[in-house]
């Protein structure tokens, strides 16, 4: 079985700055996939950054990344430069080899001008 | 053009009333998925099916039922069982194989009084 924890319901950054979304995970699988999705008021869920949990390097994309921590079963998200468009809910899923996904509670961000 | 639509986009039935909410991709996506999104929480899994003609239960099936007779569609029917039906319902696909994350539709949102 997956678990999938957020334990920040909410965070709050400004344009330009830096936020960071944790994210810890629990799973059974040696091969599992990491994911972070975006939901924005129109409530279309949007993929952000996924991370394969065999590599060992941080996945990228523009200014989100994240930082795994195999050992402690840690995905966090980090948001730079934030933008206005970056308000949203965010959502840290995991996957196992059977396809099944677990989603995380979520986090709230919202940017502020 | 490629994806998911989900219709219709709100919907209201009276308590006691089946109703169907319908999920098309065109993706040739292996995969569908079935969730439910209640305010503030993240999204449970109801049912998947990795194959037509074959589906599983998820971690919320009570009340629900689908069907998977052709790959591009996976209806989900709500049936007087489901004690709490209002709800946001968004359906996801994916291709087979654990590397591929879920594309999601635009939901449709449930309102039953």
């Amino acid at each position: 079985a997956q678990t999938v924890t957020q334990s920040q319901p909410e965070m709050s950054v400004q344009e330009a700055e830096t936020v960071t979304l944790s994210c810890t995970y629990d799973t059974s699988e040696n091969n599992y996939y990491l994911f972070w999705y975006k939901q924005p008021p129109s409530r279309q869920m949007i993929l952000v950054i996924r991370q394969e949990a065999y590599k060992q390097q941080n996945a990228t994309e523009n200014r989100f990344s994240v930082n795994f921590q195999k050992a402690a079963k840690s995905f966090s998200l980090k948001i730079s430069d934030s933008q206005l468009g970056d308000t949203a809910m965010y959502f840290c899923a995991s996957t196992d080899s059977w396809g099944k996904f677990q989603f995380g509670a979520g986090t709230q961000v919202v940017v502020t001008p | 053009d490629g994806g998911i639509t989900q219709s219709p986009k709100y919907l209201f039935r009276k308590e006691g009333q089946n109703v169907t909410l319908s999920c098309e991709q065109n993706l040739n996506h292996d995969a569908m998925y079935w969730y439910r999104q209640d305010p503030g929480q993240g999204l449970r899994l109801i049912y998947y099916s990795q194959i037509v003609n074959d589906f599983q239960k998820g971690d919320i099936a009570e009340g629900y039922s689908v069907s998977r007779e052709k790959k591009e569609s996976f209806p989900l029917t709500v049936t007087s069982a489901q004690k709490n039906p209002t709800a946001f319902y968004l359906c996801a696909s994916r291709f087979s194989g654990s590397t591929y994350e879920q594309y999601f539709g635009p939901g449709t949102r449930l309102t039953v009084t």
